[in-house]
């Protein structure tokens, strides 16, 4: 069973750079059946897609955060990963990882537990 | 953008009662590539069915998906106690990914 796990600081300061790791046991992230996804959920409100990325390094952005976001992949340590610059206090959202299929099962089927990222002023 | 709208906001049920949660698109969700997750607090989403109407494994066949083009029903026949959570519907169908606002299900 594919496990993902979120890893990085909890605080940042406004106009830093967030940056997030996701790491994936039980399976490799080498595989071209998946995308791997960051998603974000502000506290109580919804879900927010910001990025994917394929094995091959593709990459597809939200584009209402694609100036500031950077999404990258290491096949070698089977972790991909989450740069958001410029953050303010609306960036302070629980940010998840999660996979995607490719094709008609495409939604996230499995996710991370997640991880709250804080925006200091 | 497609825009996800759920309906109700809020679903007052007692357990043992059919729950019926709608998703409607501003624009056709070609492929039917619809989604659904729950979410309880402090966890993760999960999910529930994708492709519009089939089941994700693991998931009780008391939960159903159904529609097409830009309406979508999540259907929860007999609830139980541990149904009660807020669901979202989401379409994979174009760029950007998009969510809709939720559906709370609560206890009555």
């Amino acid at each position: 069973q594919v496990h993902l796990q979120e890893s990085g600081p909890g605080l940042v300061k406004a106009s830093e750079t967030l940056s997030l790791t996701c790491t994936v046991s039980g399976g490799s992230i080498n595989n071209g059946a998946y995308y791997w996804s960051w998603i974000r959920q502000p506290p109580g409100k919804g879900l927010e897609w910001i990025a994917n990325i394929y094995y091959s390094g593709n990459t597809y952005y939200n584009p209402s955060l694609k100036s500031r976001v950077t999404i990258s992949i290491d096949t070698s340590k089977n972790q991909f990963s989450l740069n958001l610059n410029s953050v303010t206090a609306a960036d302070t959202a629980m940010y998840y990882c999660a996979r995607k299929p490719t094709g008609v099962a495409g939604s996230f089927d499995y996710w991370g537990q997640g991880t709250q990222v804080a925006v200091s002023s | 953008e497609i825009v996800l709208t759920q309906s109700p906001g809020t679903l007052s049920l007692s357990p043992g009662e059919r729950a019926t949660l709608s998703c409607r698109a501003s624009q056709s969700v070609s492929n039917n590539y619809l989604a659904w997750y729950q979410q309880k607090p402090g966890q993760a989403p999960r999910l529930l069915v994708y492709g519009a109407s089939s089941r994700a494994t693991g998931i009780p066949d008391s939960f159903s998906g159904s529609g097409s083009g830009t309406d979508f029903t999540l259907t929860i026949s007999r609830l139980e106690p541990e149904d009660f959570a807020v669901y979202y519907c989401q379409q994979y169908s174009t760029s950007p990914l998009t969510f809709g606002g939720g559906t709370k299900v609560e206890i009555k």
